[in-house]
């Protein structure tokens, strides 16, 4: 069973502070990484998506990949009381013909004021 | 543009009936994947459907089915309900078949409670 392991938390941040959020992924042949956002009673919605070793920006979020330890993670700057949500990781598998995303089952953020 | 729709939002069943959703995808988009969203096992990928054919499945019986007709809208079908299958079911559409470039645009859900 493949799977995408994220701590439950919940994370509390003081706003304008650094939340890093942290990912592993089971399976090696997974190749792209999503990072969805979902508010309370909303659905969730796509922040951003890397496959490249390294670190990928926009605006405030960064998210880093590392095939080697099978760990992705999301930093947001100047936290904001509006990022309060909670936060999903996805893995792909890319290897395999069954195309699908497997999500963890999330990490609840607090942005505290 | 309009985004993804689900009807219905709520729906209460008991054990041992069946429950239709269906799901309305962006304008344009050809592709529906069906997920399930549980607190316990969190967000679990159901099946996918482009162009009205199943091209990806996840891991739930049988029970669980769908299908795509030709103007791309899908629907779901739960057969012998069962208590698990409470949860929230979540569609999403996206342009092609899911792929790693391909962003999926979430509808709202449809909140299904089985007695």
């Amino acid at each position: 069973q493949k799977e995408v392991e994220q701590n439950s938390g919940p994370l509390s941040v003081p706003e304008g502070a650094i939340a890093s959020l942290n990912c592993t992924y089971s399976d090696r042949g997974s190749q792209s990484f999503f990072w969805y956002r979902q508010y309370s009673g909303k659905s969730p919605e796509l922040i951003m998506f890397i496959y490249s070793n390294g670190d990928k920006e926009d605006g405030r979020f960064t998210a880093q990949l590392n095939k080697a330890s099978q760990y992705v993670s999301l930093l947001i700057r100047d936290s904001q009381p509006s990022d309060s949500a909670t936060y999903l990781c996805a893995a792909d598998n890319s290897g395999g013909s069954n195309y699908k995303l497997t999500f963890g089952k999330g990490t609840l953020l607090t942005v505290n004021p | 543009k309009a985004g993804v729709t689900q009807t219905p939002r709520y729906l209460i069943k008991t054990r041992g009936q069946q429950v239709t959703l269906s799901c309305s995808p962006i304008s344009g988009h050809r592709s529906v994947s069906w997920y399930q969203q549980t607190p316990g096992q969190g967000l679990q990928f159901l099946f996918e459907y482009f162009s009205e054919t199943q091209r990806n499945k996840g891991n739930f019986p049988g029970r669980f089915s769908g299908r795509q007709f030709s103007n791309s809208r899908s629907e779901m079908n739960v057969s012998t309900l069962e208590l698990g299958d409470s949860a929230l079911y979540l569609c999403a559409s996206s342009p092609f078949v899911t792929g790693a470039s391909n962003e999926q645009f979430f509808g709202p859900g449809t909140r299904l409670t089985v007695l």
